[in-house]
């Protein structure tokens, strides 16, 4: 099973509002990723979990924030997001994580998130 | 210089005829590079990965591998309308996946 599920998959939120994205794996990875991506852009990544601790945050705004409650399992909260915030986000997870590990990333079929 | 350029798109090939995209970056230290197909509106799906200097088939998918060079491509024999997606070819720096701008192949019928 190579299988990502992200749910949910369309999600149209006010300013004020706030909201979760989930994902779920059970391929037994280590490692889990959120990105974001914007049309006709390659995916940006936004953080990364290893063995359920946040390794990487790439200078994301505060109103995005991750969670990661157990190894099979990663949300994205979302609180006051702005207009340019809408884009398609992407998890993703790998068997391992680093600059030696192979990093083979696997992504779920995303969340098409609309902010108005 | 970008970490990774890509042929400039979009490419346009007719149906059964060998797509070739190819990929140069600018890390010699990366180990793993790899080659995604997204098609329009959808997520990136992993479609190869190459680890050692030279070529891996799979099916009609090659993928060729030159660190010392610095590049990496992917040929697609037989291609078919279905293979019209956009295509990306990140390599592992870090634990970070690198990516370039992409290319948009076109297979005509």
């Amino acid at each position: 099973d190579t299988e990502v599920t992200q749910t949910p998959k369309h999600l149209v939120m006010g300013m004020t509002n706030k909201k979760s994205l989930k994902c779920e794996q059970h391929m037994g990875h280590r490692a889990m990723y959120w990105y974001k991506q914007k049309a006709k852009k390659p995916p940006e990544l936004m953080f990364v979990y290893s063995y359920e601790k946040l390794s990487i945050n790439e200078s994301v705004p505060s109103r995005f924030s991750p969670e990661c409650p157990n190894s099979s399992l990663l949300n994205l909260h979302l609180h006051a997001l702005q207009p340019e915030d809408s884009a398609l986000y992407l998890c993703a997870s790998s068997q391992d994580w680093g600059a030696s590990s192979y990093n083979e990333q696997f992504f779920g079929p995303g969340t098409r998130l609309t902010v108005l | 210089q970008k970490e990774v350029e890509q042929n400039s798109g979009p490419l346009s090939v007719p149906e059964g005829a060998i797509a070739s995209l190819n990929c140069t970056y600018s890390d010699r230290v990366s180990q793993s590079f790899f080659w995604y197909r997204q098609y329009s509106g959808k997520s990136p799906e992993l479609i190869m990965s190459i680890y050692s200097n030279g070529d891996k088939e799979d099916g009609r998918f090659t993928a060729q591998l030159n660190k010392a060079s610095q590049y990496v491509s992917l040929l697609i024999r037989d291609s078919q309308p279905s293979d019209s997606a956009t295509y990306l070819c990140p390599y592992n720096q870090g634990g970070k996946l690198i990516f370039g701008q992409g290319t948009e192949l076109s297979v005509k019928p």
